[in-house]
């Protein structure tokens, strides 16, 4: 089955830095990719859709200006924390589609902010 | 309004037994798409099944099969002969629109709790 790959799956940063995500379509080409954010023991929420080669739409809540979303090519999408806070730490997932109906998720990156 | 509903945070099932994780959704689309994910203590994310809304017969994978009333709008995820590695987070989640329009986002419900004790 498609392959997504996500890296770090675990990162801990100092409060005011900024952290890459990055996320990869390992074996197929995905122009869409979706970021989610799950606090503990919550449910996955959109922060926003990642379109190669434009801008990112983000969900109602999400700041654009924290949370940059770069999609340069069919196969890797980047999520920027920038200016990190503790109240940022949480579980960032992406997920892309390959064509097909089915959605698969990368392994997610545990963000703590100290 | 929810549009996704799973109403048993948690659930304890006997090993071997067979469970039923219930999830209901509401939508105005004529055409979606229903998945169930499992998420165990790690993070990720695993596909187990998928319902298309014109699909006429129930989805099956392996142990997994999806009891799909439409009427009703119920889509529940069905784990026949379960095992000690089921214990996990189960999520259901549906995508409004017809799935070869692209990609669609994924809305998720709360996550149902299972745990398999032997």
């Amino acid at each position: 089955g498609a392959v997504v790959s996500q890296h770090p799956s675990r990162v801990i940063c100092k409060s005011g830095t900024s952290v890459k995500i990055e996320c990869r379509s390992l074996d197929f080409q995905a122009t869409t990719m979706f970021w989610y954010r799950q606090f503990p023991k919550q449910s996955l929420m959109l922060m926003a859709t990642s379109n190669e080669g434009s801008k990112a739409t983000y969900e109602q809540g999400v700041e654009k200006d924290k949370f940059l979303i770069n999609h340069a090519s069919l196969t890797l999408s980047t999520l920027t924390v920038t200016s990190a806070h503790p109240e940022d730490s949480s579980f960032y997932i992406c997920s892309a589609k390959n064509g097909r109906v089915k959605a698969f998720f990368g392994q997610g990156t545990r963000l703590t902010v100290v | 309004a929810q549009k996704i509903t799973q109403t048993q945070p948690g659930m304890f099932v006997q090993e071997k037994e067979a469970v039923t994780l219930d999830c209901t959704y509401d939508t105005s689309d004529q055409s979606y798409g229903l998945f169930w994910y499992k998420q165990p203590s790690s993070g990720e994310m695993i596909f187990l099944i998928y319902q298309g809304s014109y699909d006429e017969q129930n989805a099956t994978e392996g142990r997994y099969s999806l009891n799909f009333q439409k009427a009703r709008k119920s889509a529940n995820l069905v784990i026949s002969a379960s095992q000690l590695g089921d214990s996990a987070m189960y999520f259901c989640a549906m995508r409004e629109g017809p799935g070869f329009q692209g990609a669609q986002k994924l809305v998720f419900g709360q996550g149902t709790r299972l745990t398999i004790n032997p």
